[in-house]
């Protein structure tokens, strides 16, 4: 079964400081996995996928197939950056998402 | 732009009541989903739709229906609702990359 675990539900960092949101998954196949967020009063969106291998508002997140994970990561935060940040996992072939539970950032000044 | 507009923002119904939440997505996409967002629960996966008429439980399908009469929207509905059914209701279509296109949301309160 697909599972995507999210272990914090808050992270609490002051600007400028290095943020990683942790993402581990389960699944026995070749999985796809994206980071969405959702900012205060906004429409959840997509961050970015883990197949474009690209650093968005200077995120990333690198696929670990051995540890299962896909954390997501700044090296300084800004306070912009206070959202709700989901991990998801997309099974080859199949169009439905699987989510994770959710973290929230919050970035104090 | 992709457009997905949920005609409700905000809704107040009492237990027992019939619910519609309507959803239209602009891009002709071909999948549309129904997901619920509760706080320390995430999303979870209602319903989801491929194509016109066709339909496939998600996770949490229990006490809702859905139906898909055109491809641009998806119809979420709520036979009988119930307190536990208060929450948050995102719609989303689906680009073939594997991008969900979200609309904003409908909260539902049952009293």
């Amino acid at each position: 079964a697909q599972r995507v675990t999210q272990p914090e539900k808050l992270l609490s960092v002051f600007k400028g400081a290095p943020v990683e949101l942790k993402c581990n998954y389960s699944y026995s196949g070749s999985p796809e996995l994206f980071w969405y967020v959702q900012y205060s009063r906004q429409r959840l969106q997509l961050l970015l996928r883990h197949i474009s291998r690209e650093s968005i508002k200077g995120f990333t997140a690198d696929l670990n197939k051995g540890e299962t994970s896909f954390h997501l990561k700044k090296p300084f935060a800004q306070e912009e950056d206070s959202a709700m940040y989901y991990c998801a996992l997309r099974s080859t072939g199949f169009q439905k998402l699987v989510f994770g539970t959710g973290t929230r950032l919050l970035v104090s000044p | 732009d992709v457009k997905v507009t949920q005609s409700s923002r905000y809704l107040v119904k009492r237990t027992g009541e019939k619910v519609f939440l309507e959803c239209v997505q602009d891009m002709d996409h071909e999948n549309m989903f129904w997901y619920r967002q509760d706080p320390g629960l995430g999303l979870r996966l209602i319903y989801f739709s491929y194509d016109v008429k066709m339909k496939e439980k998600g996770d949490i399908p229990e006490g809702y229906s859905v139906s898909r009469e055109k491809k641009e929207r998806f119809s979420l509905i709520l036979e009988s609702a119930s307190t536990n059914q208060t929450s948050m209701y995102l719609c989303a279509s689906f680009e073939g990359s594997g991008e969900l296109f979200f609309g904003e949301g409908s909260r539902l309160t049952v009293l």
